[in-house]
């Protein structure tokens, strides 16, 4: 079945970067992309951007363009998401998502989050 | 940026309640509308696809429908397991961007 696992949580200062990853397993990691959505305490969902498993393209939300770069390793079937110059305001779980089918948008098979907390 | 605007934002219900709650697309989406179920420090679980299509394995008290800017997902008898935060997405053009959510507690 598919499995998707997300690293431990993280503790930032201001202006440091961060890099989560999100580990898959149980399907064929080349034939789907990865979604990457936060989410701030108590707020709601935020697309970050998404990656493809197959050829390494990305589309990245307007807000962080430059801050933020997603990859991925076909070797282990991961994807990573590294954010720069944290700020305060970029305190929130991450998580990582596949696409129920293909190319599909509907996101079905989440990882259980990584909290980033960002703090002096 | 397609915003979609979520109501009510809380409501509380009764077990065995219909509970109904609203998504509406600032354009024309079509279909493009994915709902989603999220408990407490959990996840979110995607429970209904394409706007009516029920994932698989989602109690069939669930249903949504609507197409182009009004969408609605419906509880036809809330159940304690249904109490969640509920989220609506639209997919018709990148950015992917939710609703605010709707908290959904037992009165």
């Amino acid at each position: 079945q598919v499995q998707v696992v997300q690293s431990v949580p993280e503790v930032k200062k201001p202006g440091a970067s961060v890099k989560v990853s999100c580990e898959t397993s149980g399907y064929t990691f080349t034939r789907y992309g990865i979604t990457w959505v936060r989410q701030a305490p108590g707020q709601g969902l935020e697309w970050m951007g998404w990656i493809s498993g197959y050829n390494g393209n990305t589309n990245y939300a307007q807000k962080f363009q430059g801050r933020v770069t997603l990859t991925t390793d076909t070797s282990t079937s991961t994807a990573y998401m590294e954010l720069r110059s944290l700020r305060s305001d970029d305190t929130a779980v991450y998580f990582c998502a596949r696409d129920l089918f293909s190319s599909s948008w509907h996101l079905g098979y989440w990882g259980q989050g990584t909290l980033v907390t960002v703090s002096s | 940026d397609i915003q979609m605007t979520q109501s009510p934002s809380s409501l509380s219900a009764s077990v065995g309640d219909r509970v109904t709650i609203t998504c509406q697309a600032s354009h024309d989406i079509t279909n493009c509308l994915n709902w989603y179920q999220q408990k407490p420090g959990k996840a979110p679980e995607l429970l209904i696809y394409d706007a009516s299509t029920l994932e698989t394995g989602v109690p069939s008290r669930f249903s949504g429908s609507g197409s182009g800017t009004d969408f609605t997902l419906t509880i036809s008898s809330l159940q304690p397991e249904d109490i969640a935060t509920y989220h609506c997405q639209q997919y018709d053009d990148l950015p992917l961007t939710f609703g605010g959510g709707t908290k959904v507690e037992i009165k």
